[in-house]
């Protein structure tokens, strides 16, 4: 088991550019998750997945898209970045709701936008 | 908005030492309770979960939680410095969601 992947581990992007983060998971969870993290902050929910073509928003969805066409696969949108979407991005999944189970989280991809 | 808070530290312990790392929470409501430890520049991992009040014990460390005065507490025993990272606290939100809180670093000194 490769538990949960994202690609790439490093982006650097121009202010207006867009490109899209991937995550896969090879566990056949439901549900999946996209956090962002800031220096010294907690992480925040951009968007989840409670199963395949159902998503909903998190508590800081702006500037972003997802999309859920397969358990598998749960990647995230960015249009026109903009330097406030500077962060490290993390990707998870879990077997039910995150109220009751683990939710297993992926290396990360640190984006930086000049 | 349901919130998480933690002490941001850093707390810093020597080696051998009891850390007690502290959270509190608003949501009456919430049922689950994690601890999640993030070394630097890595991913977080979970520790422990708790649901109950009282302590659960796992190895060096016990979750205690307070769910009267809405405390979650972490204690690790014996102390290394590998422990050293920081220790995120989170909560199960509206929807089953994970609410986080900023964490707490640790740094345990040899």
């Amino acid at each position: 088991n490769a538990g949960v992947t994202q690609t790439p581990k490093f982006r650097i992007l121009k202010i207006g550019q867009s490109m899209t983060l991937q995550c896969a998971q090879d566990m056949n969870h439901n549900y999946m998750y996209w956090y962002r993290q800031d220096p010294g902050m907690g992480l925040k929910l951009i968007y989840y997945s409670v199963g395949a073509g159902i998503t909903d928003k998190g508590e800081v969805p702006n500037g972003y898209n997802v999309s859920r066409s397969t358990t598998e696969d749960f990647p995230l949108r960015l249009e026109l970045a903009a330097p406030s979407q500077t962060s490290v991005y993390f990707c998870a999944s879990s077997p039910s709701g995150g109220g009751g189970n683990e939710q297993f989280f992926g290396p990360g991809t640190r984006l930086t936008v000049l | 908005q349901k919130e998480v808070e933690q002490n941001s530290g850093p707390l810093s312990v020597p080696e051998g030492a009891i850390a007690s790392l502290n959270c509190t929470y608003s949501d009456r409501g919430s049922q689950s309770f994690f601890w999640y430890r993030q070394y630097s520049g890595k991913s977080p991992e979970l520790i422990m979960f708790i649901y109950s009040n009282g302590d659960k014990e796992d190895g060096r460390f016990t979750a205690q939680l307070n769910k009267a005065s809405q405390y979650v507490s972490l204690l690790i025993r014996d102390s290394q410095p590998s422990d050293s990272a920081t220790y995120l606290c989170a909560v199960n939100g509206w929807g089953n969601k994970l609410v986080f809180g900023a964490g707490t670093i640790l740094r345990v000194k040899s």
